[in-house]
Order: structure tokens, then sequence, then C-alpha cells
């Protein structure tokens, strides 16, 4: 079972520069959130997906563009990179047990850096 | 809105110490969800524990112990007879099922022990 995986691990991009981050699950997990971690900021949530063809902003969306055509895909992507992008990524799913939220089990990270 | 507070920013203790680190959130929500979660040096992040607003007991699972006070807002998580490897960044984090299901984290406390 390989949980939440994420890809690439690390990236160096140049300032405009597009690219997307991939987050796959195969937990069928409904909930599906990406993340930045910043220096003295904790995790902040960039945008998350609550089911299949439903997305919503976070606390720092712009900048970013997610999209969830499958339950199992919800990849991020950056259209014009900035250097106030480079950041470690977390992609994280959960989903509902009964009337209960699950803890997020999250992916092992995407650490970018825009130059 | 919802907010989570983690006022110390940096711990450090002598290892066999006990330490407390505290968490204060904000919501409006009456059924909500409070984590920890544990980021040791290689970065991953760990879940520690779940908590509803409905569940106001202590829990103690080892060298841990959480501490929910709903009339304070407050989640703290102490460590008794701390060791090296607890070092590590320390997350707390709030969902409220209104919202749309969003975990908001709290900025995170970096506590060092030293042997």
């Amino acid at each position: 079972n390989a949980g939440v995986t994420q890809t690439p691990k690390f990236q160096v991009l140049k300032t405009g520069q597009s690219m997307t981050l991939q987050c796959a699950q195969d937990m069928n997990h409904e909930y599906m959130s990406w993340y930045r971690q910043d220096p003295g900021m904790g995790l902040r949530l960039i945008h998350y997906s609550v089911g299949a063809g439903i997305t919503d902003q976070g606390e720092v969306p712009n900048g970013y563009n997610v999209s969830r055509s499958t339950t199992e895909d919800f990849p991020l992507r950056l259209l014009s990179a900035a250097p106030s992008q480079t950041s470690v990524y977390f992609c994280a799913s959960s989903y509902r047990q009964g009337r209960a939220n699950t803890e997020a089990f999250f992916g092992q990270g995407t650490r970018l850096t825009v130059v | 809105a919802q907010k989570v507070t983690q006022a110390q920013t940096e711990i450090s203790v002598v290892e066999k110490e006990d330490v407390t680190l505290d968490c204060v959130y904000e919501t409006r929500d009456t059924t909500y969800y409070l984590f920890w979660y544990k980021q040791p040096p290689s970065g991953e992040l760990v879940f520690l524990i779940r908590r509803n607003s409905f569940d106001e007991q202590n829990e103690i699972s080892g060298r841990y112990s959480w501490n929910f006070q709903k009339s304070t807002s407050s989640f703290n998580f102490t460590i008794t007879a701390s060791q090296v490897v607890d070092s590590a960044v320390y997350f707390c984090a709030l969902r409220a099922n209104t919202g749309g299901f969003k975990t908001i984290f709290g900025a995170g406390t970096r506590l060092f022990v030293k042997a």
C-alpha cells in the first residue's frame, strides 16, 4: 500500500517557468489537500478538494491551480513560478469515518526552489 | 474563522525532563477535531493524536499525554521523561465540520532535547 505519493521529491525552477507537482493516493480517500511549509509559518493550506470534480481555495491560493478529475490524483500547478514559491510542498489525503474526520495522511513532500 | 496558535517557537530541554507544548485554537463551530503531528528532522509528518470536540477526556499514550480543555480552547501536549528522539517540530491542527473540511495548522514548536 503506497499511501500518498508525491513526485518529484526535489525540483529547481527558473522564474517564470511552469510545472506540475503530482500527488496520488491509493486509499480511495475523498479529501485531498496541498500545503506549503515555510520556516516559522507552519503548514499553510493552498487548495483542497472534497471529492472528484470539487476543489476550493485555502489560505494561500494565489499562483497555484488545482484540479481533481479522479479520486486518486490531485495535481498542483504553478503557472509562472516566482521565488516566493520556494518552499516544501506537502500533499495530504483523509476520509470521513462515520461522523468523524480522520487524520491527514501526508506524502513525503516536494522541495521546490525557484531561482 | 479558524486559527491555531502555538506560542512557543522553540523549546530546549535536557533529557528526562518533562515538557509541555501549548496549543490554543479558535473556531465558532461546535463540532471540530484537533490533531497533533510530529515532524522529525527527516521531514515526514507523523500523526500523533486526534480528538473531537465532544470528547474532553485526557489521553495518555506511553510518555505522551494530551490535555484538552474547551473552556480555555486549549489542547496541550506533554512529553514525560523526554528523550533525544523526541527532538522534532510539533504541529497542532484544527478541522471544523463546517467550512469545507479545511485543516488549519499552527506554526509549530521546535523541541530540542539535549543528552
